[in-house]
């Protein structure tokens, strides 16, 4: 099956830094998301983005599709943005609907 | 509903007890989703639902899981002779339909514990 890799694993920041989160996948997908799992364990819909650009506040994301590759930019971060962010795909084929998540990046943010 | 709806919250039984857990997913989505995530393995999937039928059941563990959902709507998940390994939290997803083009919404988990 499709595999995903993220990196990098752990991301230690202080307030108000940048950082960029990367998602590496091993095949073509119909679809790629990017959740937040908050320190409740909530997971937190942050992107639908199978190609492209898109952007959400602090928050953007992009997809190339044809390097198999997604980025997801944190700017200016907040305590609140502390957690586990977590790609996800869609292989299509006979996986089609099913989501196959990466490990995470565990992010700290410290005040 | 306005989201996806997942009891309990939290549920701990003895080892070899049968457990049922529900999703109640968001208003008019005729897919659901049941995924795991445990320490050892992560994030992965289970089973899915298109309407009543679950065409895909490659991820369920044993034949110790089911699922079943009826009337388009509300999902069980059953678990019989629990085992600690079973231990994880469950969580459930819905998304408008099957198709791929579409984001999947997910609940709050049930977190399962086997003493």
């Amino acid at each position: 099956g499709i595999q995903v890799e993220q990196s990098p694993p752990d991301l230690i920041l202080q307030e108000g830094a940048n950082s960029t989160l990367r998602c590496n996948f091993s095949d073509s997908v119909n679809n790629l998301q990017w959740f937040h799992q908050n320190p409740w364990g909530q997971l937190i819909n942050l992107f639908y983005i199978p190609s492209g650009t898109k952007q959400n506040g602090r928050l953007s994301a992009t997809t190339v599709a044809t390097e198999r590759y997604s980025l997801l930019y944190i700017s200016s971060s907040q305590t609140t943005d502390s957690g586990v962010y977590f790609c996800a795909v869609d292989a299509g084929g006979t996986s089609y609907g099913k989501l196959t998540f990466g490990q995470g990046t565990i992010l700290t943010v410290h005040p | 509903g306005a989201g996806v709806s997942q009891s309990p919250s939290n549920k701990v039984t003895e080892k070899g007890k049968d457990v049922e857990l529900r999703c109640d997913p968001i208003s008019g989505h005729t897919a659901l989703y049941w995924y795991r995530q445990s320490l050892g393995q992560g994030l992965e999937f289970l089973i899915y639902f298109q309407g009543n039928s679950a065409p895909d059941k490659s991820g369920l563990p044993s034949d110790r899981f089911s699922a079943e959902r009826t009337g388009g709507s509300v999902s069980t998940l059953t678990i019989q002779r629990t085992q600690q390994e079973d231990s994880a939290v469950y969580l459930c997803a819905s998304s408008p339909d099957r198709a791929s083009n579409q984001p999947q919404h997910f609940g709050d988990g049930t977190r399962l514990s086997i003493l």
